[in-house]
């Protein structure tokens, strides 16, 4: 089974905070994601990457980076943490050569600004 | 670009009773449909997906969709739900380039006994 694990389930940090989140896949896919979910808008796409040292902007890239130096970690950066940022935090993964084009996602990161 | 519009933010139902979670899509180019399940406190999980062929795709643990071009939705059903279906639904679309999702808002079936 593919396991895509996530550093914490729940975080608190203060605004201005650097905040780290990270995320683990096991199973050599290439592309990994960060979404945002907040309730009645869905998962909203941050960023992703299509291999190592690549990342591309998603829809609400502002406010944070990433950064892939390992196949299997992605990490997704909040430079200076602001209240507007808590909610819940999912990353996803899938295999390039997969035509049926599955993400896999994580359990998830509830990240509290105070 | 695409978008997802699902219909309902919550579906409340009795068990046993039938169901169906809408969605609708807007895009200018063939899409991949999918509908991902959200467990409370746990991520999320494909339920089912349409990639091409036959319209209607079932999942293993009973629900069912079917693939609407002419109307742009596809919506999701099961004839027959259990307690153990409570939690939230999201369709999502991409395009034939596979690798970015867009998501609906999701809709949070309730069931009830």
């Amino acid at each position: 089974d593919v396991k895509v694990t996530q550093s914490s389930r729940y975080l608190v940090k203060r605004t201005g905070e650097k905040v780290f989140l990270e995320c683990v896949q096991d199973m050599d896919h290439e592309n990994m994601f960060w979404y945002r979910q907040d309730p009645g808008l869905g998962l909203r796409l941050i960023y992703f990457s299509y291999d190592v040292k690549m990342k591309e902007k998603g829809d609400i890239p502002e406010g944070y980076s990433v950064s892939r130096e390992k196949k299997e970690r992605f990490s997704l950066i909040l430079e200076s943490a602001s209240t507007n940022q808590t909610s819940m935090y999912l990353c996803a993964s899938s295999l390039s050569r997969d035509i049926t084009y599955e993400q896999y996602f994580g359990p998830g990161t509830r990240l509290t600004v105070t | 670009a695409q978008s997802v519009t699902q219909l309902d933010s919550q579906v409340p139902v009795f068990e046993e009773a039938p169901v169906e979670l809408r969605c609708n899509y807007s895009s200018s180019v063939s899409v991949y449909l999918f509908w991902y399940v959200q467990y409370p406190n746990q991520g999320l999980q494909l339920l089912l997906k349409y990639l091409s062929g036959s319209t209607l795709v079932e999942s293993i643990n009973g629900f069912e969709a079917e693939f609407n071009k002419s109307q742009t939705s596809f919506h999701l059903r099961k004839p027959s739900v259990h307690i153990s279906d409570t939690a939230e639904y999201f369709c999502a679309v991409s395009d034939l380039g596979g690798n970015k999702l867009v998501f609906g808002a999701g809709t949070i079936l309730r069931v009830k006994s």
